[in-house]
């Protein structure tokens, strides 16, 4: 099983559309989690951090399933500058752990 | 607001040469990553900087490639002998917390390079 694992899509909705993504980890003791947004060519960059209660910002909501382990990321009332590749972000298991990337899931949203 | 930067941001040398990529972090950030991404691959760890030391570092960084902070400023990530599967984009990036749903890392715009 990969260490970090994502759908890697791509996803194409229209604008205006809820569209969700999951993704996996394989290490239970996984400590940190985030969601990462990558533009084509373009360096990452922070989208939100994922709390064990779930959190929200805006049209982004992140939850954590430690039973399952898995996070997931909701876009509502998507824009066409969501449009990018969405990396699943897992460090663990201890703050010293090195971080790891998944490889992504493409979003797409057309007018 | 404050940025990562990162030069150059292409490099072409050919294969056995030394290569040295580097990084400005954010001023008064404390950490200091090195990744690499091939092309159409997923963002990979090398290696953390604390301290005027490595903290971390994956099976990728091996002997062939060094870090260091020569000044208060930069950061430099040297690839002693490049092989043509070093051909990557390479990212720095700076955060001022480490660990923790309260860490944020950030990126440079990356460097670029191609072996031949």
């Amino acid at each position: 099983r990969k260490e970090v694992e994502q759908d890697p899509g791509p996803f194409n909705v229209p604008e205006g559309a809820t569209v969700a993504f999951n993704c996996t980890y394989s290490n239970s003791a996984s400590q940190s989690f985030f969601w990462y947004r990558q533009d084509c060519r373009k360096e990452p960059k922070l989208l939100m951090s994922v709390y064990s209660s779930g959190n929200e910002d805006g049209r982004f909501t992140a939850q954590l399933n430690r039973a399952s382990q898995y996070i997931s990321l909701l876009i509502r009332d998507s824009k066409l500058s969501d449009s990018a590749t969405y990396l699943c972000v897992v460090r663990g298991p201890s703050s010293a752990s090195k971080i790891i990337f998944g490889s992504g899931t493409r979003l797409s949203i057309r007018p | 607001e404050p940025e990562v930067t990162q030069t150059p941001s292409h490099q072409v040398t050919q294969m056995g040469q030394e290569v040295i990529l580097r990084c400005v972090p954010i001023s008064n950030h404390l950490y200091f990553y090195w990744y690499r991404q091939i092309l159409g691959q997923k963002v990979e760890f090398l290696v953390s900087f604390y301290n005027n030391e490595i903290s971390e570092k994956s099976e990728i960084f091996d002997d062939q490639f060094s870090v260091e902070r020569p000044d208060g400023s930069n950061f430099t990530l040297k690839i002693r002998s490049t092989k043509l599967e070093d051909s990557a984009m390479y990212f720095c990036a700076s955060s001022d917390i480490f660990g923790g749903a309260g860490e944020t890392q950030y990126f440079g715009p990356g460097t670029r390079l191609l072996v031949l």
